[in-house]
């Protein structure tokens, strides 16, 4: 089973916003998760890291469009005034357990 | 400022021995506040963690590639490297070097891709 889980697309409109979600499963829900953008044919970039309080620390130079919250197991993104270099693949990624794991990603399309 | 840079032979012959290094700067490799890691994405598709190595050498793989995949740290050229054995076919994908205070990986570099081929 895997440890994190997202859905695979999202999509938005130019200027609107979009909270993107990954799951963590197998009784980790108090654990943190850090959020990955990997934009088309670049390598990715680290967001933030977010803890189960929904508290997040954001890497340098993330644009305060970008947030992050939390519900039980549920880890958001959430991106404000969506600009096309949004349109991205997203990654949400743990150390629950000891290792390193990613989610499949969420492809966002801005329209 | 981590900076990071991937390097590789970009072509590698099925059963032959993939090397890779990740040159460091910003920080050293020998710091107890990094853990350095290897990460690969096949093409179209999502991100693989690989290993990852701490200052004391301490190291963690991937249970799928365990058995054929090596980390390891080099202080006098403030480097680290993957090897990994008996490479397929499936092995091709861009690889990723990372570095992050913990568990997370703050800085990445660019990746360098690798094609297994006869």
């Amino acid at each position: 089973q895997a440890v994190l889980t997202q859905p695979p697309s999202a999509s938005a409109s130019l200027g609107a916003s979009v909270k993107l979600t990954c799951t963590l499963t197998g009784g980790l829900s108090h654990y943190s998760i850090a959020w990955h953008q990997q934009q088309p044919q670049k390598g990715p970039r680290f967001l933030m890291t977010l803890n189960s309080d929904g508290t997040h620390f954001k890497g340098d130079g993330i644009p305060d469009r970008f947030s992050g919250s939390s519900s039980g197991a549920e880890r958001y993104l959430t991106i404000s005034s969506l600009q096309f270099e949004d349109e991205a693949d997203y990654y949400c990624q743990t150390w629950a357990t000891g290792m390193r794991d990613f989610g499949g990603g969420t492809r966002l399309t801005v329209l | 400022q981590v900076q990071l840079q991937e390097s590789g032979p970009g072509l590698v012959k099925p059963s032959q021995t993939l090397s890779l290094t990740c040159s460091v700067s910003g920080a050293t490799v020998n710091s107890g506040n990094f853990y350095w890691s290897w990460i690969r994405q096949p093409p179209g598709k999502g991100l693989e963690w690989i290993a990852y190595i701490y200052y004391n050498g301490g190291a963690f793989y991937t249970p799928s590639l365990e058995s054929r995949v090596h980390i390891s740290i080099n202080t006098s050229k403030n480097e680290f490297s993957l090897r990994l054995n008996s490479v397929t076919a499936a092995d091709t994908a861009v690889y990723y070097c990372a570095s992050g205070n913990y568990g997370t990986f703050n800085w990445w570099g660019q990746g360098t891709p690798v094609t297994v081929s006869s």
